[in-house]
């Protein structure tokens, strides 16, 4: 099956805990991005990332880090800096169009990450 | 800051009714639209596209408007069936922001038969 994976489907964290999430994608794109939701909320950028190796913050990144080590592979790390992490965070991916061009984003199915 | 929103947080229909669900934008350097459905605990998925060049694009029973003048989007379903009950989200490209887009909040839509 060709699409994204996201993993884990859910995830519990502690307090002073930092966790991370996977995201993995077999589309051969270029692009991948990490989206957080709140209920009843649209959808918010957290990190996103156009190449290997490169990243760029998006709205909302205080207290979250990513890495792009593989074309494949976006994990997100929520970090102890990050007060308030209840939510849903989807993961996307792209093909990386010129600027002014189409940019259908594809998304996992989500984690819902709740803190104990 | 600039963002996309729609006018109504919630829509009911009954079976067989069309549906149009609006979104109103405000970066006149928007070039590219999109219409997402997010089922309950799903990730979004792509139902239709249309770039700033387009006033009206069709896909299988949805149709999407831009009318670039008042800066307002809609998308219309035809036929409307239970299946098609989720949130549905708007969201714009932003030239100069390159490939990320802007999601709108989301309007709920409700079928019932």
């Amino acid at each position: 099956d060709g699409g994204i994976t996201q993993s884990p489907k859910y995830l519990f964290r502690k307090e002073g805990q930092n966790v991370t999430l996977s995201c993995e994608q077999n589309l051969n794109h270029d692009a991948m991005y990490w989206y957080r939701q709140d209920p009843g909320q649209g959808l918010r950028l957290i990190y996103y990332s156009q190449i290997v190796n490169d990243f760029q913050k998006g709205d909302i990144a205080e207290g979250y880090s990513v890495s792009r080590e593989k074309k494949e592979s976006f994990p997100l790390t929520v970090t102890s800096a990050q007060k308030n992490p209840t939510a849903f965070y989807l993961c996307a991916s792209s093909i990386d169009p010129p600027k002014g061009t189409k940019n259908i984003q594809y998304f996992g199915a989500g984690t819902r990450l709740s803190v104990l | 800051g600039e963002s996309v929103g729609l006018h109504l947080p919630t829509l009911s229909v009954q079976e067989g009714d069309n549906s149009i669900i609006n979104c109103a934008y405000s970066n006149s350097a928007s070039d590219y639209f999109i219409w997402y459905k997010q089922e309950s605990g799903k990730g979004p998925q792509f139902i239709i596209d249309i770039r700033s060049n387009m006033d009206k694009r069709q896909g299988q029973r949805v149709t999407v408007l831009l009318n670039k003048t008042v800066k307002h989007l809609s998308l219309q379903i035809a036929a409307t069936q239970p299946g098609d009950s989720a949130v549905y989200f708007c969201a714009e490209n932003v030239r100069q922001a390159g490939t990320a887009l802007i999601f709108g909040k989301g309007t709920t839509l409700s079928v019932s038969s």
